[in-house]
């Protein structure tokens, strides 16, 4: 156990709906990060927050968008979904600013969009 | 961001030790090599980090040669629980430290 928590673990949807996925860091970790994981794309870096603040950017989509919460727990909100956004969605964290290369992932959520 | 080349697939019997090689050839003076492990359908999770020489922890050793232009994780001992995908990923322990994960390697231990 990471000490990542992330809900909900499965979800499906329709095309062109909006969801919203939620990720508890580890204690005391300020940096958390989204990945999503789909079959011909591998593991891609979406974003990262720091203490409620965007960090780094990735591939990120414009129909997606994430924010932490001053509790530090973050959402990823994904928005007129496609097929092509069916994927695992993971969420990582870390204790600082910086990326060291160590981060903790939760178990994902695994989105379906049919 | 350096590229990363490491074998599509492995394959080994329990008890083994198993060797995964990456190549990294355009690594930056101030990048480190991190090897992570994924599951099916479960986060990838930390296994080693390094800089140059050798690092040895619980789970696994990470062998860097002078040059720093590969690198290899060695796993001792398999079990079928060490199936899994493997990454290696070469970046700047910073703020631009994006990791992003490559295809990985997968392992498949057979008894």
């Amino acid at each position: 156990d990471s000490g990542v928590t992330q809900t909900p673990k499965h979800l499906i949807t329709a095309t062109g709906q909006r969801v919203t996925l939620r990720c508890s860091p580890r204690s005391g970790d300020l940096s958390v990060y989204w990945y999503q994981q789909s079959l011909d794309q591998g593991l891609q870096f979406l974003i990262q927050y720091y203490n409620g603040e965007e960090r780094a950017k990735g591939n990120i989509l414009e129909r997606f968008s994430a924010q932490q919460f001053p509790d530090l727990h973050s959402e990823l909100n994904l928005s007129s979904l496609e097929l092509g956004d069916s994927a695992l969605y993971f969420c990582a964290s870390s204790p600082g600013r910086a990326n060291t290369g160590e981060l903790f992932f939760g178990e994902g959520s695994r989105l379906t969009v049919l | 961001l350096a590229k990363t080349t490491q074998p599509i697939s492995m394959d080994s019997y329990e008890g083994q030790e198993v060797n995964i090689t990456c190549s990294h050839n355009n690594i930056a003076t101030n990048d480190y090599i991190t090897w992570y492990q994924q599951f099916p359908s479960q986060g990838p999770r930390f296994i080693i980090q390094g800089y140059k020489t050798k690092v040895t922890n619980e789970v696994a050793s990470l062998f860097i040669p002078a040059d720093r232009k590969s690198s290899t994780l060695s796993l001792p001992r398999v079990s079928l629980s060490d199936t899994a995908v493997y990454y290696c990923l070469v970046g700047f322990r910073g703020d631009d430290y994006k990791l992003s994960f490559g295809a990985g390697t997968t392992v498949t231990v057979r008894a």
